[in-house]
C-alpha cells in the first residue's frame, strides 16, 4: 500500500530563518516517483519538484533544497533564508508509475513571519 | 500557453442539488485526473483519463458522481444528488505520456471549490 506522511501539519519561522519540511513515504515498488507541491493562498497546486527512485542525488534550486534517502523514505524539503511569500501549503506526493495517480501527504501549512 | 483551468471557481448549492464542474486540460495532454480535498483531510484521488477513456477510477466514492471526457479534451465532473459530505475542493491535473526516466509532472488547475449546504 502507498502512504505519504507529513507529520508537522504547521509550521511557523521568522522571516530568514532555514526551514526543512519532513515526507516520509512507504510504498512496495522498487520504481516510484515522489513530488512536492506549494499551494499557495491563491489555491492552486504549484510543482516545485519530481524525483524518481532511480536518483537519490539531492537538488538545490535557489533558496530551496531536496533531500532524497531511500534508506529512511524520506524525500525532505528544506528552504534557506524564509520569505513571507514562501507562506503555503505544501504538499508531498506519490506516484508508483509514471501514468498513476498521485498519493497526497496530508500537507504541511508554513507560516512566514515578517 | 494557458494552464489547467476549471470552472467553476466555487460553487453553492444545496443538498440533492446537481452540480457539474468542468476542467479543461492543458493543450495536448492526453493524461487528466480529478482530486478532491475534503475539508481537514488529504487530497483524494477520484479517477484518471487517458484521452476519452477512464483508465482508473476507483477512487471515485459513489455512483452520484459520474465523470465524463467526450472527445478526449475537456472534462466534466458531475454531483448527483449532492450531499454535504462532498463539500471541499475538486482539483483536476493534466500530465503528457512521459518516459519512465521522466515520471509524470501533472499540472493542477486552481480547484473548484463546492460548497452543499
Amino acid at each position: 500500500a502507498q502512504k505519504v506522511t507529513q507529520a508537522q501539519t504547521e509550521i511557523s519561522v521568522v522571516e530568514k530563518e532555514d526551514v526543512t519540511l519532513d515526507c516520509v513515504y512507504e510504498t512496495r515498488d522498487t520504481t516510484y516517483y515522489l513530488f512536492w507541491y506549494k499551494q499557495p493562498p491563491s489555491g492552486e497546486l504549484v510543482f516545485l519538484i519530481r524525483r524518481n527512485s532511480f536518483d537519490e542525488q539531492n537538488e538545490i534550486s535557489g533558496r530551496y533544497s531536496w533531500n532524497f534517502q531511500k534508506s529512511t523514505s524520506s524525500f525532505n524539503f528544506t528552504i534557506t533564508a524564509s520569505q513571507v511569500v514562501d507562506s503555503a501549503v505544501y504538499f508531498c506526493a506519490l506516484s508508483e508509475d509514471y501514468g498513476q495517480n498521485f498519493v497526497f501527504g496530508p500537507g504541511t501549512r508554513l507560516s512566514v513571519l515578517p | 500557453e494557458a494552464g489547467v483551468t476549471q470552472f467553476p471557481s466555487h460553487s453553492v448549492i444545496e443538498k440533492g442539488q446537481t452540480v457539474t464542474l468542468r476542467c479543461d486540460p492543458i493543450s495536448g495532454h492526453d493524461n487528466l485526473y480529478w482530486y478532491r480535498r475534503v475539508m481537514g483531510k488529504e487530497i483524494k484521488f477520484l479517477l484518471h483519463f487517458v484521452k476519452e477513456s477512464k483508465q482508473d477510477e476507483s477512487g471515485m466514492p459513489n455512483n452520484r458522481f459520474l465523470a465524463e471526457r467526450t472527445g478526449g479534451t475537456y472534462s466534466t465532473l458531475k454531483v448527483q444528488p449532492a450531499e454535504l459530505e462532498d463539500s471541499g475542493v475538486y482539483f483536476c491535473a493534466s500530465s503528457q505520456i512521459m518516459s519512465w526516466v521522466r515520471g509524470n509532472e501533472q499540472f493542477f488547475g486552481p480547484g473548484t471549490r463546492l460548497t452543499v449546504l
